[in-house]
């Protein structure tokens, strides 16, 4: 499989649930990125890894807690969230030679009720 | 602080209509770089154009053409003989020259191609 994969592609959560998203990327890259896509917003950067390194949090709430167990693979680890949380989230990743081009995986619709 | 705008929230034409998407962005950078990507309704964000501070020549890509203006803050996109797949979300971004991560959006313009 090429490109970004992300799983779930749809996920219904209360507010009470512990779920996960998972991204996995083939393409050999070392940064991998995790944006929020909500209604009427521009995307918003959430996380970024580097060479499984945590290099970027930009103030987000506790509730979702990303790992990156290697470069090919980042999750986001979702709890207790609002429903003002119901967005779309998603992976990117950037290869070292891509001059700041990201990848962009399909996305994993979040509804939270 | 950088900053994109896409003033125009959506776009409606007909098929073989040219149609132009606007993009203004601030940045104090001096070197850096801006991208268009399409969202069509599967998700993904798709590239389509990376462009340096340096390079002000205009690009063209089969139907798709770009216009970058350094005097006006201005990098916009222009789609010839539109077709009803370019419908979809099309989003300018803007990121430093020597660090990728901070790729900033702007709003995004909604495109739809009528037949």
């Amino acid at each position: 499989e090429t490109g970004v994969t992300q799983t779930p592609r749809h996920l219904v959560m209360g507010m009470t649930n512990k779920k996960s998203l998972k991204c996995e990327q083939h393409l050999g890259h070392n940064a991998m990125y995790w944006y929020k896509q909500s209604a009427k917003k521009p995307l918003e950067l959430m996380f970024v890894y580097n060479f499984k390194e945590q290099t970027e949090n930009n103030s987000v709430p506790s509730r979702f807690s990303p790992e990156c167990p290697n470069s090919s693979h980042l999750f986001l680890h979702l709890h207790t969230l609002q429903p003002e949380d119901s967005a779309l989230y998603l992976c990117a990743s950037r290869g070292g030679s891509g001059a700041n081009v990201l990848t962009f995986g399909a996305g994993s619709r979040l509804t939270v009720l | 602080a950088q900053k994109v705008t896409q003033a125009q929230t959506e776009i409606s034409v007909v098929e073989k209509e040219d149609v132009t998407l606007d993009c203004v962005y601030e940045t104090r950078d001096t070197t850096y770089y801006l991208f268009w990507y399409k969202q069509p309704p599967s998700g993904e964000l798709v590239f389509l154009i990376r462009r340096n501070s340096f390079d002000e020549q205009n690009e063209i890509s089969g139907r798709y053409s770009w216009n970058f203006q350094k005097s006006t803050s201005s990098f916009n996109f222009t789609i010839t003989a539109s077709q009803v797949v370019d419908s979809a979300v099309y989003f300018c971004a803007l990121s430093e020259a020597f660090d990728g991560n901070k790729l900033v959006f702007g709003a995004g313009t909604i495109l739809r191609v009528k037949s």
